[in-house]
Parts: C-alpha cells; structure tokens; sequence
C-alpha cells in the first residue's frame, strides 16, 4: 500500500513567517506534487518534481519554493506566511497510472 | 482558464438509488481521466479512471463513461450509500499519464438514508 505523510495536520502561523510542510512517500516514486485546495476552486498545483533535486512549476507558485534533497522527501516551503495563504495544503506521489495523496494540513495564517 | 469543470457544485441522493456526477473538459488532447473522492480532512483517494480508447470502465458499484465526441465524463455510482456521502473531482491528464493533473473544483455528494 502506497503511503503519503505528511508532516503536520494542522498548522497555524503567524504572518511573515517561514514555514515548512513536509511530505514523505514510500513508495520510490519520480514524481511528487503539492497543491492547495480552496472552496470553490478544486486542487490547484503549486510545484512539482520528478527527480532529486528537479522542481517544476505549477499553476500558483507565487509565495512558494520547495525542495526535494532526497527521493522520499518534498518539502513545500513559504518564505513569508500572508493570510492569503490560508488553505488546505495537500501532498501526491505518482505512478504511472494515479497520484496518490497525503492526508493534507489545514494551515491557517493569522 | 479552467480546463476541466464539474458544473453542479453539490447533489443530494437518496440512499439506494443512483449518483450520477458529470465533468466536461475542454482540451481535445486529454486522453486519460480519472476520479477521486475526497472526505473532510483527507487527501483525495483513487476511485476508478479511463483512458481515451474506452467510453466506459466498471468497478463494483462504480462505473465513468466518456464521451469524447461531447468531451465529457461521468461517474455513476449505484446503489448510493450514506458512506459515498464526499466531495468528488475529477481529473484529466494529456499523454502523461497521472502526471500534470488538471482537476475540476469539485462536486459535493450527499446520499440521504
């Protein structure tokens, strides 16, 4: 069974802040994705990477870089937290065939 | 410019009789599709997909059919149970496989017992 953590359910920060959302796949999988997912608007792709040390940019990557050091591993990181960057933040492995989901954090920027 | 749309934000069913949720796409070159389900607080999980050469594909109580001609998919699930109760979103990909996903926004199912 293909297994995606992800580091934090929920998350609050304050604005300004850095922030890191971690997210870790078992299943020696290419290429890892995050998205956000707001009401209305569905999952929008922030970045994504399909190998070490690779990264791609998505829809919305404005406020956003990541960072894939190992294989496993994808780390979404916000340089400056703004309220605007309220959402559900959500992490995908894929095979060839799905992508496969983390259980998501609720990051909430006061 | 949204390239996949799922136009009914929300649908109410009663329990045991028949969930039909429907997406319309716009890019001619999507050749795979897919569905997930997403409850509240969870990721998306898998829920059955298609590929361009076929116009229907079955899983137990779910089935998508496609209509390319129309560019559009929909998913039926029958019977309905209280636990499909979920937001659905479909998604399509173009000659990438499950790579570069382009999700709808989603439709929120409710089965009534």
């Amino acid at each position: 069974d293909v297994k995606v953590t992800q580091s934090s359910r929920y998350l609050v920060k304050r604005t300004g802040e850095k922030v890191f959302l971690e997210c870790v796949q078992d299943m020696d999988h290419e290429n890892m994705f995050w998205y956000r997912q707001d009401p209305g608007l569905g999952l929008r792709l922030i970045y994504f990477s399909y190998d070490v040390k690779m990264k791609e940019k998505g829809d919305i990557p404005e406020g956003y870089s990541v960072s894939r050091e190992k294989k496993e591993r994808f780390s979404l990181i916000l340089e400056s937290a703004s309220t605007n960057q309220t959402s559900m933040y959500l992490c995908a492995s894929s095979s060839k065939d799905t992508q496969y989901f983390g259980p998501g954090t609720r990051l909430t920027v006061l | 410019d949204q390239q996949v749309k799922q136009n009914s934000p929300s649908l109410s069913v009663q329990e045991g009789r028949i969930s039909i949720l429907n997406c319309d796409y716009t890019n001619s070159m999507f050749d795979y599709f897919l569905w997930y389900k997403k409850y509240p607080a969870e990721g998306p999980t898998f829920l059955i997909s298609i590929s361009s050469i076929k116009d229907k594909n079955e899983d137990g109580r779910f089935t998508v059919f496609l209509n390319k001609s129309a560019k559009h998919l929909s998913l039926h699930i029958v019977p309905s149970q209280p636990g499909d109760s979920a937001v659905y979103f479909c998604a399509a990909s173009a000659r990438t496989g499950a790579n570069n996903l382009f999700f709808g926004t989603g439709t929120r199912l409710t089965v009534i017992p």
